[in-house]
């Protein structure tokens, strides 16, 4: 049981990129999220995801576009990268609305 | 509008000491959950513990405490008899049950490090 993995872990991108960060759950959870962290900023969310097929935006969602093909999946994709994109992304899932979010291992992306 | 503060940005204290962590939240629901995250130097998000809005009991875990006042609005979090393996940043949370439609979005503090030395 792996809970949430995210790939890949680390990378580095130039301005103008583009690159998709896979997330995984082996929970069977319904709910999915993909979260930045920026030093004293805490988590914010970009969008979720409330079941396969489903996505939403979240607090910062602009850059980003997701897709949620399956459900154990949830895609983050930047089509064009922007240094403002560099960050800590973590993704993670939970059961249902009201229950604990399980979070990935984060994958540090830098934007050169 | 929800909101949470951690008026703590670091605290450092030295081993086998108390230490309060102080959360305060904002909201107009009445329905609502909160919640405590560890992100240790390794960089995972670790999931502590989830309080609902009905229930003030305070709860022990362990060397861990947590205090919920709704009429202060804080939820606050003690560790007693700190450990170096205690060092982290600490995030309290915030998830409003929204009965419009809105899903369950967790609200983050901006984290308290809490450095403990040996």
């Amino acid at each position: 049981n792996a809970g949430v993995t995210q790939t890949p872990k680390f990378r580095v991108l130039k301005t103008g990129q583009s690159m998709t960060l896979l997330c995984a759950q082996d929970m069977n959870h319904e709910y999915m999220y993909w979260y930045r962290q920026d030093p004293g900023m805490g988590l914010r969310l970009i969008h979720y995801s409330v079941g396969e097929g489903t996505t939403a935006k979240g607090e910062v969602p602009d850059g980003y576009n997701v897709s949620r093909l399956k459900k154990q999946n949830f895609l983050l994709g930047l089509e064009s990268a922007a240094p403002s994109q560099t960050s800590v992304y973590f993704c993670a899932s939970s059961w249902a609305r009201t229950y604990e979010q399980y979070f990935g291992p984060g994958t540090r992306l830098t934007v050169t | 509008a929800q909101k949470v503060t951690q008026a703590q940005t670091e605290i450092s204290v030295v081993e086998k000491e108390d230490v309060t962590l102080d959360c305060v939240y904002e909201t107009r629901d009445t329905t609502y959950y909160l919640f405590w995250y560890k992100q240790p130097p390794s960089g995972e998000l670790v999931f502590l513990i989830r309080r609902n809005s009905f229930d003030e009991q305070n709860e022990i875990s362990g060397r861990y405490s947590w205090n919920f006042q709704k009429s202060t609005s804080s939820f606050n979090f003690t560790i007693t008899a700190s450990q170096v393996v205690d060092s982290a940043v600490y995030f309290c949370a915030l998830s409003v049950v929204n009965y419009g439609g809105a899903t369950n979005k967790l609200i983050f503090g901006t984290g308290t490090l809490l450095a403990v030395q040996p």
